[in-house]
């Protein structure tokens, strides 16, 4: 099975701020890799797909980038509504999530 | 508009088994995989496995293979997900999710299910 494995766990950011995730495959999985924002209560909602593609209605603010085994997920801005938990997630064979990365507010 | 909307909470004691259903509309049921993922409390979220509509072939993760099984019925637009031999570290919320169209990602996802798995 493809293991993935996310960094950091948690972060705490200025408003403003750039922030930076990412996510590493334990197998080449080129370019098969999603990324979710995961509000308190919510379903996840499906941010960037194929790990560059932004999902329709996704703010500019949010990218993604990477290919093979090393990807990396981007806030350019760090908005108030931007705090949540995100997931990577391969889709190589069979899908399998990242531990979760939760960003908050400084 | 795409919508998936599952079936309401459940409390079971351990040993006993739990079917979720997600019911589909907007789109056509049978074009797309649906996936299970859960969540406990506090936890990542961990797929399941997934069933294709139209054919009703599935595949599992192997951490529920014997205890996981999902059906469809195409006449309604409805897939479920059975897990049988409950613990209490099957507590979770049950989601089911499409599978995105032309790419890997998971668009749509239903507003999950909280399974209580406690004696």
């Amino acid at each position: 099975d493809i293991q993935m494995t996310q960094s950091p766990s948690s972060l705490s950011a200025s408003v403003g701020d750039r922030v930076t995730i990412t996510c590493q495959a334990s197998q080449d999985i080129s370019n098969y890799l999603n990324w979710y924002q995961q509000k308190p209560g919510k379903a996840p909602k499906l941010l960037i797909y194929d790990a560059s593609n932004l999902e329709t209605g996704v703010p500019s603010r949010f990218s993604g980038s990477g290919s093979g085994t090393d990807f990396t997920f981007t806030i350019s801005s760090l908005q108030p509504e931007d705090i949540a938990t995100y997931y990577c997630q391969q889709y190589d064979n069979l899908p399998a999530f990242g531990g979760g990365t939760k960003v908050e507010i400084k | 508009q795409v919508q998936l909307v599952q079936s309401g909470a459940e409390v079971k004691k351990p040993g006993a088994s739990v079917k979720v259903s997600c019911k589909a509309s907007g789109y056509t049921f049978t074009g797309y995989y649906m996936h299970w993922v859960r969540q406990a409390p506090g936890q990542g979220l961990e797929w399941m496995g997934r069933i294709n509509p139209n054919s009703g072939g599935t595949n599992y993760a192997q951490k529920f293979q014997g205890r996981v099984t999902m059906t469809r019925d195409t006449s309604i637009s409805t897939a479920y997900m059975e897990l049988s031999r409950l613990r209490s570290d099957d507590t979770a919320v049950y989601y089911c999710a499409r599978d995105m169209p032309g790419a890997t990602g998971m668009d749509y996802w239903g507003q999950g299910t909280l399974v209580t798995v406690s004696s």
